[in-house]
């Protein structure tokens, strides 16, 4: 089954700065990649995600990469600021006409600091 | 926030008894899918409702068993609850059939087994 790697765990920067989270992913099939961001008490909420058809996303402060031959994809966030204090997710998926079991990776807390 | 609701929000339960989670779905999904995540660690998925089937299952025992509703709302029961079941259960909503296949998540139910 697909397996997906997620670093770092941690993440601390200076508001302003940027953040970047990487994930790497098994299974040459998947073909959806969407970033979560869970706050405490709260399910995830979807922030961003890309196709495998798509090498660059972005919205506003928010980007996404995907590099399918070596099966990389990263968040990248600019001009951070202290909302964007949670824990991010990424995930893989095979969708197929809506199918999507979502394999997640563990997680990236990340902390502005002010 | 999404429009998917859960209930109950929190829940304590104690070894070997049963429980039942509800899931709401977004206004015009057909598809639920549900998830387990443990304490500092990413979702995982248990299974999937596609009109009112099972439509793909994790790695978890039968005593987890769910059902869809003809609404599209969804139960996960668990049978011979376990102290390592202590989770939050997160119920997420997707349309299928389109090209377009974000899955909203709920904020999730808290169940300690003790």
């Amino acid at each position: 089954g697909e397996n997906v790697e997620q670093h770092p765990s941690t993440l601390s920067v200076q508001e302003g700065d940027s953040a970047v989270i990487k994930c790497t992913y098994s299974d040459s099939a998947s073909n959806y990649f969407p970033w979560y961001k869970q706050e405490l008490g709260k399910g995830p909420q979807l922030i961003i995600d890309i196709r495998s058809n798509v090498g660059e996303k972005k919205d506003q402060r928010i980007a996404v990469t995907l590099n399918k031959t070596a099966k990389h994809f990263s968040l990248h966030i600019t001009e951070t600021q202290p909302e964007d204090s949670a824990v991010y997710f990424c995930a893989a998926s095979k969708v197929n006409f809506g199918n999507e079991k979502l394999t997640f990776g563990t997680g990236t807390r990340l902390t502005i600091i002010p | 926030e999404t429009g998917v609701t859960q209930s109950p929000t929190h829940l304590i339960k104690t070894r070997g008894q049963q429980v039942t989670l509800r899931c709401s779905s977004q206004s015009g999904h057909n598809t639920v899918s549900w998830y387990q995540q443990a304490l500092g660690q990413g979702p995982q998925f248990i299974f999937q409702y596609y009109r009112e089937e099972e439509n793909g299952r994790g790695n978890f025992p039968p005593r987890f068993s769910g059902l869809q509703f003809p609404n599209y709302s969804s139960e996960l029961n668990v049978n011979a609850l376990e102290l390592d079941d202590s989770a939050l259960y997160l119920c997420a909503s997707s349309l299928s059939g389109r090209q377009e296949t974000e899955a909203f998540f709920g904020q999730g139910t808290r169940l300690t087994v003790v």
